[in-house]
C-alpha cells in the first residue's frame, strides 16, 4: 500500500496570506489527524477528522480549520498567516476513529 | 491541561549499550504511541500500549506502560547506530486530545 501522501511538501508565503494544505491516507484508512511540529513548541495536535467530521481539536486559534473528502482525503487551512506559523504540518491516518498512526512527510510552511 | 513530562532530553550512548526514555502523562491515558522521527524525517509509529502494566517487545525494544496508565517507557538493548533519531511518546486522553512528549534525541557512537 502507498504510505500517507502530502502536498506540497515545501510552501513559501508572506504574512496575512491563507495556505492550503493536503493529506491523502493510506488506502482503506477513514481517520485522519493533523499536527503542527515547531523546534520550540514541539509536536502538536491540530484537529482530526473521521466520516467528513472534525471529531476533535487542539488548541488552536480559529484561523486554522480543515475538512474531510468522501474519499477520506483531507485538507487543512491557515488563514491570516503569521510568523509564528512557520512549521512542519503533519497529517497521519489511521484506519478506524483513532489519533496518530501513520505519518505523511509534512509540508513545510515558510511565512515570511 | 493534560501534559506528557518525556526525559532526557538528549542522551548520547556508546555503541552497544542501552537507553531508556521515560514518558509520565498528568493524567489517565486510553492508550500511549511511541514514535521515532530520524533527523528531516516525520514521525514512524512504532507501537501503542493499551492495558494497564503492558509490556511489548520488538526485537531489541522493550515498551511498558504503567499500571495507573500514566506512565511509560522504551527501553533498548545495545543500541546500534541505526538507533539514533528523536524517540517521542503521545499520549492519547480517551480519544480527545493526543499530545506528544517533547522527545528524547538519542546519539550512538561507535
Amino acid at each position: 500500500k502507498a504510505g500517507v501522501t502530502q502536498t506540497p511538501r515545501y510552501l513559501i508565503k508572506t504574512r496575512g496570506q491563507q495556505v492550503t494544505l493536503s493529506c491523502s491516507p493510506i488506502s482503506g484508512h477513514r481517520s485522519v489527524s493533523w499536527y503542527q511540529q515547531t523546534p520550540g513548541q514541539g509536536l502538536q495536535f491540530l484537529f482530526e477528522y473521521f466520516s467528513e467530521t472534525q471529531r476533535n481539536k487542539g488548541n488552536f486559534p480559529g484561523r486554522f480549520s480543515g475538512r474531510q473528502f468522501s474519499n477520506s482525503r483531507s485538507e487543512m487551512n491557515v488563514s491570516t498567516l503569521e510568523l509564528g506559523d512557520s512549521a512542519l504540518y503533519l497529517c497521519a491516518s489511521s484506519p478506524d476513529r483513532g489519533l496518530g498512526g501513520f505519518f505523511g512527510p509534512g509540508t513545510r510552511l515558510t511565512v515570511l | 491541561g493534560q501534559q506528557v513530562m518525556q526525559i532526557p532530553q538528549y542522551q548520547h550512548v556508546q555503541e552497544g549499550e542501552d537507553f531508556t526514555t521515560y514518558c509520565n502523562s498528568s493524567t489517565t491515558l486510553s492508550n500511549i504511541q511511541w514514535y521515532k522521527q530520524r533527523p528531516g524525517g516525520h514521525p514512524v509509529f512504532l507501537i501503542q500500549l493499551v492495558k494497564s502494566g503492558e509490556v511489548k517487545k520488538q526485537k531489541r525494544l522493550t515498551f511498558q506502560f504503567g499500571e495507573a496508565k500514566k506512565n511509560s517507557s522504551l527501553h533498548i538493548t545495545a543500541t546500534q547506530t541505526t538507533d539514533v533519531g528523536t524517540y517521542f511518546c503521545a499520549g492519547d486522553q480517551y480519544g480527545n486530545k493526543l499530545v506528544f512528549g517533547a522527545g528524547t534525541i538519542l546519539r550512538v557512537k561507535s
